[in-house]
């Protein structure tokens, strides 16, 4: 059975340090990958999406993300981190009829 | 373009006490709709989707049902709640049709059960 994992619960840096949240996931077939945001009481908004093609993947907000079939990871990554970057972070593998399995999150705060 | 609403945002209900949850998708035709539920500190779980008006697929046994009266509207309901019943809904859609394909998440309603 396909399955999403985020190592990290809880990760905190400071503002304008680089950040990698990591992403493994269990697939029989080629996978389509997401990650998504959500800040505090709100709904999840995608940051990036890979499908196929390049395995670099640049998102909204300075986000990017490289797919690594070896590794069967897919991390998040962005040079300098911004306050309001500070949320929940869920990667997730796409499934049949537009399903998706997701990660159990990884909380991101930022230091000033 | 295409809106998701849900509402209410907030609930709270007695242990025991009906549910209904409501969701409209504005802006696109037979969408695939979801029903998840996240508790606090964790991850969402698929709780309940539809790929059409009538077809509902539940993902896990629970206390929860789920209706699609109309394309774009979706309706989770139970009969009598549950303390496990408390956690935040989200609503989801997704272009009909094969699968890998993003989802769109509505606002979200915070339910307390006590």
């Amino acid at each position: 059975a396909q399955s999403v994992t985020q190592p990290d619960i809880h990760i905190t840096v400071s503002e304008g340090a680089s950040l990698e949240l990591r992403c493994n996931y269990s697939y029989g077939a080629t996978p389509y990958l997401f990650w998504y945001v959500q800040s505090p009481g709100q709904g999840l908004q995608l940051l990036l999406k890979y499908f196929s093609g390049d395995t670099l993947v640049q998102g909204i907000k300075g986000f990017e993300a490289e797919f690594k079939r070896s590794q069967s990871s897919f991390n998040l990554r962005k040079p300098s981190v911004h306050w309001s970057d500070a949320a929940e972070y869920f990667c997730a593998v796409g499934l049949n009829a537009g399903k998706s399995t997701f990660g159990d999150g990884t909380t991101l705060t930022v230091k000033p | 373009s295409q809106t998701i609403h849900q509402w209410p945002a907030t609930l709270v209900q007695p242990v025991g006490s009906p549910l209904s949850l409501e969701c409209t998708v504005e802006g696109t035709s037979n969408p695939n709709l979801y029903w998840y539920r996240q508790a606090a500190g964790r991850g969402l779980q698929l709780l309940f989707y539809s790929v059409g008006i009538g077809q509902i697929s539940s993902e896990v046994p629970q206390n929860l049902s789920a209706s699609r009266p109309q394309d774009r509207q979706f309706i989770l309901s139970s009969k009598k709640l549950l303390l496990s019943d408390s956690g935040f809904y989200l609503c989801a859609w997704s272009a009909p049709g094969a699968g890998g394909t993003q989802q769109f998440f509505g606002p979200g309603t915070r339910l307390t059960v006590l």
